[in-house]
């Protein structure tokens, strides 16, 4: 089902900087940008910022949205343990017509 | 505030129908989307698809075509995911999720166990 092309897995040691990737075409991520969407298991995934690069209300700025191209980017500075979560990246496909969706990186905080 | 409230789990026998729903209250209805996913133990989020709440149009990804039903009442705000031919495949929890630009407010989640 991914449209979208995300890593796997990233570690990083406590206190460091995560950035993640989501690699799409001009017609999602380089048309509209990417939303992105944190997910921890057992709860409700939170969305960190939408597809503009606002963050919701409460959003810490440690999570810092970017794209280039077809390439949008989520930087996680200053690791917490509480950031160890899945993270998935969404965009709108003109083409599709339809919501694409990356396979979700898991973040691992060493 | 914007709230998204599930209904609560349930145990189905394989080939049984699923029918969840997502009353949603804090907003304007029928003016935003609302997407359904799924999440089965040990895999990612699944997109089941999206119903545009003011006419009912329904988009459901290929996967799921056939077995799947989103429907909404505008008079109790609620929508509701209706899944058939039930598999131990489709044991997950299943979330509704308001399209705002993005996925700004979650319900909390319905689990659903499917077993013999």
């Amino acid at each position: 089902q991914a449209g979208l092309t995300q890593p796997p897995s990233v570690s990083k040691d406590l206190r460091q900087t995560a950035t993640l990737s989501c690699t799409g075409n001009s017609n999602n991520v380089g048309n509209q940008g990417a939303a992105w969407l944190q997910h921890h298991q057992g709860h409700p995934p939170k969305l960190l910022s939408y597809r503009t690069g606002n963050r919701p209300s409460g959003i810490s700025e440690r999570f810092s949205p970017s794209r280039s191209g077809n390439t949008a980017s989520l930087t996680i500075t200053g690791l917490q343990p509480e950031d160890e979560a899945d993270y998935y990246c969404s965009a709108w496909d003109s083409s599709l017509s339809t919501w694409v969706f990356g396979g979700g990186t898991k973040v691992t905080v060493l | 505030q914007v709230q998204l409230v599930q209904s609560g789990a349930e145990v189905k026998k394989p080939g049984a129908s699923l029918k969840v729903s997502c009353k949603a209250s804090g907003y304007i209805f029928s003016h935003y989307y609302m997407h359904w996913f799924r999440e089965a133990p040990g895999q990612g989020l699944e997109w089941m698809g999206i119903i545009k709440t003011e006419g009912g149009d329904t988009t459901y990804p290929q996967k799921f075509q056939g077995r799947l039903t989103m429907t909404r009442d505008t008079s109790t705000r609620t929508v509701y995911m209706e899944l058939s031919s039930l598999s131990s495949e489709d044991t997950a929890v299943y979330y509704c999720a308001r399209e705002n630009d993005a996925f700004d407010f979650w319900g909390h989640g319905t689990l659903v166990t499917v077993s013999s």
